[in-house]
C-alpha cells in the first residue's frame, strides 16, 4: 500500500520568513495530493491540494509542487504569519479507478511555530 | 456551511468496556472515512465506506473494533472491549465520492483508563 513520509516533523520560523514541507510517496498511481492544515483542538481542513496533471498551484502565500518522477511534493508559504502556526498534513491518493475507492494516507504531521 | 457532525466530543471509558461514536457526513455524500490519529503522529485509515458497502477495512483490527453505514448516511464506529492503546482521536470525513476533498469532522476524542 501507500506510504507517505513527511519532513520535517517541527519547524520553527520567525514572522515574514518562508517555510517549507516536504513529503514523499511510494506509489506511483497516486495522483491526488491534498494538504491539511490542523489547529489545536480543531478539525484538520484542507488549504491546498495538487493532482498529478499539473507540476504547481499557488493560492496566495500557499503553493504546492510535485515532482512525479521522484515521487515528492512540497509545501510552500510564504510571508508567514502567527495566524500560520498549526500542524499540517500531507496525503496521498489512488484514484486509478476499477475496483480502486481511492484510499487517502497521511504524512506524520508538521508543527510548524511561526514567532511574531 | 455543511459540516460533518460527530458525537460524543469526548469519551472516558474503562478498559474491556464498549464504546461507540457516531458520525454524521455531509449531506449527498457518498464516501466515507473513519480515522484514528494517535498525538503527535498523521491520521490513519480504519474503514471506508462507499455508500454502505465497506471498501477498505485493511486496517481495522476486526477482532474489537467494527463499523456500519446501514442506510449509506450516517455511520457508527465500535470497539468492543476498550484497550488503553485504543485511547486516541476518532475522526470521521466524507467526500462527495471517492476522489473529491475529503471533510473532517470535530472528532470523537478516547481516553481508556
Amino acid at each position: 500500500g501507500e506510504n507517505v513520509e513527511q519532513h520535517p516533523s517541527t519547524l520553527s520560523v520567525q514572522e515574514g520568513d518562508s517555510a517549507v514541507i516536504k513529503c514523499t510517496y511510494s506509489d506511483s498511481a497516486s495522483n491526488y495530493f491534498p494538504w491539511y492544515k490542523q489547529e489545536l483542538g480543531k478539525r484538520p481542513q484542507l488549504i491546498i491540494d495538487i493532482r498529478s496533471n499539473v507540476g504547481e498551484k499557488k493560492d496566495q502565500r500557499i503553493a504546492v509542487t510535485l515532482n512525479k518522477t521522484a515521487k515528492h511534493f512540497s509545501l510552500h508559504i510564504t510571508e508567514t504569519q502567527p495566524e500560520d502556526s498549526a500542524v499540517y498534513f500531507c496525503a496521498a491518493r489512488n484514484n486509478a479507478g476499477g475496483t480502486s475507492y481511492g484510499k487517502l494516507t497521511f504524512g506524520q504531521g508538521t508543527i510548524l511555530t511561526v514567532h511574531p | 456551511e455543511a459540516e460533518v457532525a460527530q458525537s460524543p466530543r469526548y469519551k472516558i471509558t474503562e478498559k474491556s468496556q464498549a464504546v461507540a461514536f457516531w458520525c454524521d457526513p455531509i449531506s449527498g455524500h457518498a464516501t466515507l472515512y473513519w480515522y484514528r490519529q494517535i498525538l503527535g503522529q498523521g491520521p490513519e485509515l480504519l474503514v471506508q465506506f462507499q455508500d454502505e458497502s465497506v471498501v477498505d477495512d485493511s486496517q481495522l483490527p476486526k477482532d474489537r473494533f467494527s463499523a456500519e453505514r446501514l442506510k449509506g448516511v450516517d455511520s457508527t464506529l465500535k470497539i468492543q472491549p476498550a484497550e488503553l492503546g485504543d485511547s486516541a482521536m476518532y475522526l470521521c470525513a466524507s467526500s462527495l465520492v471517492s476522489y473529491t476533498e475529503a471533510f473532517f469532522g470535530q472528532g470523537t476524542r478516547l481516553t481508556v483508563v
